[in-house]
């Protein structure tokens, strides 16, 4: 069965850091593209990084110079390094496995998705 | 600032049809934008709907469709029923690795 589980999720003082991890099974985080995606209280989705298989990676302006998405493909898991971080990232932070076409093409869509990790900056 | 829009509210009787638009501030949305739909209950993760304009996911029931009307993606429900109560997602492919969701649409059957 494909799941995504995420973890590290909690209360941090603004400024402060937190490393999320997303761990994979039934399919290969490294042979895969693999998004971050949050939500604020009460507000609509937000993108916020993406990897692909090659190592490249790409961030929403918002978190740009601040969060850093990686993954250890040994324990084939996803991670995001929030650093800096301020009251407005306070989200429910989910994972999600970017959608292949059945020509091998990226789709660009997000399936399946984790069940989300809160992070509360606050002091 | 690329903006992703969509129809705050909705609302449509049981059994009625409704769609759900998504479009662009600036420029029309295309099938190389990729459209998903996404629906989201309190509380739960978002749910696949639709994929690449008008795939829908697996398990998705066929009262759902996707399509490009004029210059946005669309999300059509028929036969609307109560737990299609929801809130309702859409995100569009920049390019460039970037992805941006639309505001979320709160789609209420009465």
């Amino acid at each position: 069965e494909v799941q995504l589980v995420e973890s590290g999720g909690g209360l941090v003082q603004p400024g402060g850091s937190l490393r999320l991890s997303c761990a994979a099974s039934g399919f290969s985080v490294s042979s895969n593209y693999m998004s971050w995606v949050r939500q604020a209280p009460g507000k609509g989705l937000e993108w916020v990084s993406v990897i692909y298989s090659g190592g490249s990676t790409y961030y929403a302006d918002s978190v740009k110079g601040r969060f850093t998405i990686s993954r250890d493909n040994s324990k084939n898991t996803l991670f995001l390094q929030m650093n800096s971080l301020r009251a407005e990232d306070t989200a429910v932070y989910y994972c999600a496995r970017g959608g292949i076409l059945p020509s091998n093409q990226k789709g660009n869509w997000f399936d399946p998705w984790g069940q989300g990790t809160l992070v509360t900056v606050s002091s | 600032q690329t903006v992703v829009t969509q129809e705050p509210s909705f609302s449509v009787s049981p059994g009625g049809t409704v769609t759900l638009t998504c479009g662009l501030n600036s420029g029309s949305v295309s099938t190389n934008n990729y459209p998903s739909w996404y629906q989201q209950t309190p509380g739960q993760a978002p749910r696949t709907l639709i994929y690449s304009t008008n795939t829908r996911s697996s398990g998705v029931p066929d009262r759902f469709s996707g399509s490009i009307l004029g210059n946005k993606a669309a999300l059509t429900i028929t036969g609307a029923q109560a737990d299609d109560e929801s809130d309702y997602y859409c995100v569009l492919y920049m390019g460039g690795g970037i992805w941006v969701f639309g505001g979320g649409t709160k789609l209420t059957v009465l």
